[in-house]
């Protein structure tokens, strides 16, 4: 039983365009809640992270949101750039007991 | 710099041998982890360890063993029990309170043949 879903397992979008990645979750005692970025053959790099006291997080192109009523996360990247091109993870932690739960991922590809 | 190492970056073993893959943190980070990832799945927690000398089986432990002798060092051993051993490895830590600086390593891709 998945307690976070990343439904699309990819994303093809335009340079310059908007990409938005989405997670669900089904367990309400999550309270924080992060993205990681992660190239082929590489480890995870954090990306940008939301607590549950807020419901947007903005780090340059990056911003989080949070609709916990509706149990949903989405990334939105604007403009996106080729380099953004990886796969997306969210992770999402309870109590902060130091345990990540991770979705499956979501593979963005943005094309020049 | 501050990182975490694991070595080697691609393994190759036979099966039935026992293959133990390397982690070490210079962050001074008290918990460490192991995780697998496999193709189209995301990561797996396998151990992790919040203090020297005291570790816990993640989800899916069975097959694998693990020691923190060292605050330093979280030393992974796949053993011949595990039935799938070929898969992408990855270390992370992070320091006492929480998973805001969760930093991983660059995994260690084993390939049973």
């Amino acid at each position: 039983d998945q307690q976070v879903k990343q439904n699309s397992p990819s994303l093809s979008v335009q340079e310059g365009r908007i990409s938005i990645l989405n997670c669900d979750y089904t367990n309400s005692m999550f309270d924080y809640f992060l993205w990681y970025k992660k190239y082929p053959a590489e480890g995870p790099t954090f990306l940008i992270s939301i607590s549950s006291i807020k419901d947007k997080n903005e780090d340059g192109r990056f911003t989080v949101f949070l609709n916990k009523s509706a149990k949903h996360l989405s990334l939105h990247i604007v403009p996106s750039q080729p380099g953004d091109s990886a796969v997306y993870f969210c992770a999402l932690n309870a109590g902060n007991n130091r345990k990540l739960i991770w979705g499956l991922g979501t593979s963005l590809a943005v094309n020049p | 710099d501050g990182g975490i190492t694991q070595s080697p970056k691609y393994l190759f073993r036979k099966e039935g041998q026992n293959v133990t893959l390397s982690c070490e943190q210079n962050l001074n980070h008290d918990a460490m982890y192991w995780y697998r990832q496999d193709p189209g799945q995301g990561l797996r927690l396998i151990y992790y360890s919040q203090i020297v000398n005291d570790f816990q089986k993640g989800d899916i432990a069975e097959g694998y063993s693990v020691s923190r002798e060292k605050k330093e060092s979280f030393p992974l051993t796949v053993t011949s029990a595990q039935k799938n051993p070929t898969a992408f490895y990855l270390c992370a830590s992070s320091p006492r309170g929480g998973v805001r600086d969760y930093t991983f390593g660059s995994g260690t891709r084993l390939t049973v043949v």
